[in-house]
C-alpha cells in the first residue's frame, strides 16, 4: 500500500544547527501532511502541503514538496531543544480516502 | 488534545480478557480513529467512523472492534487480548468532511497484555 517514509530514520544535531528530514512515497497524492511527537505524547499537526504548491513555510518550518520526485522534505531552522520529537509525514492517496503516515524520523537536538 | 481524551491512559490486563478503550471528543466531529502505533511500524489505523453507527475496517482490525452510539464517544473493544496487542493507542479526529483532512491526536493509552 502506499505509504510515506521518513528518511533518516534517526538524526541528532547541535542545538541551532537546521535538521532536514525527507519523506518518499510511492503514488500521486493530493496532499502531504507533517506531524510531530513528543515523547509519551500523542501527534500534532505541523503543516499541510497540497500538490500544486511547491513550498510552504510555518515560523522555522519549512516544506517543500517535489511531485516529480514524489518526495517532501521538512526544514527545521535555528534547531532548540524543545524540537527534540519524532516528525510523521502522511500522505492520502489519489482517490483521497485515507491517509498513511510513514515510521517516522527522530531527531535529537543535543545542548 | 484538540479536546479529545481517551481513558484508561494505561491498562495492564492478562491474555484472554476483554478489554474496552474509550475515546471522547467535546466537539462533534464527523470522523473519530483508532490507531496503535509499534516500534518500527508508525501508526497503523484498526478502525474509524464517519457517524453514529457507521464504522469501517482499517488495516489491522482483526482482534479488534469499535462502536459509536454517541458522537463524542468511540470505543475500541479487544475481544480476547493478546500479547500482540500489546501497544500504545491513539484516537484521533478530523474536522473536516474528507477522512484526508487534517487529523488531531488524543493522548494515547499504554496496553501492556501479559
Amino acid at each position: 500500500s502506499q505509504q510515506g517514509e521518513e528518511d533518516p530514520q534517526a538524526l541528532s544535531i547541535q542545538e541551532g544547527e537546521n535538521a532536514t528530514m525527507n519523506c518518499s512515497y510511492k503514488t500521486s497524492i493530493n496532499n502531504l501532511q507533517w506531524y510531530r511527537q513528543n515523547s509519551g505524547r500523542g501527534l500534532v499537526h505541523l503543516i499541510l502541503i497540497r500538490s500544486n504548491e511547491r513550498e510552504k513555510h510555518s515560523g522555522r518550518l519549512r516544506v517543500t514538496l517535489d511531485t516529480s520526485k514524489k518526495s517532501s522534505s521538512l526544514l527545521i531552522t535555528a534547531s532548540r531543544a524543545a524540537d527534540t520529537a519524532s516528525y510523521f509525514c502522511a500522505t492520502d492517496d489519489s482517490s483521497a480516502s485515507k491517509i498513511i503516515f510513514g515510521s517516522g524520523t527522530r531527531l535529537s537536538i543535543r545542548p | 488534545d484538540a479536546g479529545i481524551t481517551q481513558s484508561p491512559r494505561h491498562k495492564v490486563t492478562e491474555t484472554g480478557t476483554p478489554v474496552t478503550l474509550r475515546c471522547h471528543q467535546t466537539e462533534n466531529h464527523r470522523y473519530m480513529y483508532w490507531y496503535r502505533q509499534d516500534p518500527g511500524h508508525g501508526l497503523r489505523l484498526i478502525h474509524y467512523s464517519y457517524g453514529v453507527k457507521d464504522t469501517d475496517k482499517g488495516e489491522v482490525s482483526d482482534g479488534y472492534s469499535v462502536s459509536r452510539s454517541k458522537t463524542e464517544d468511540f470505543l475500541l473493544t479487544l475481544e480476547s487480548a493478546t500479547s500482540s496487542q500489546t501497544s500504545v493507542y491513539f484516537c484521533a479526529i478530523s474536522e473536516g468532511t474528507q477522512r484526508t483532512d487534517t487529523q488531531y491526536f488524543g493522548p494515547g493509552t499504554r496496553l501492556t497484555v501479559l
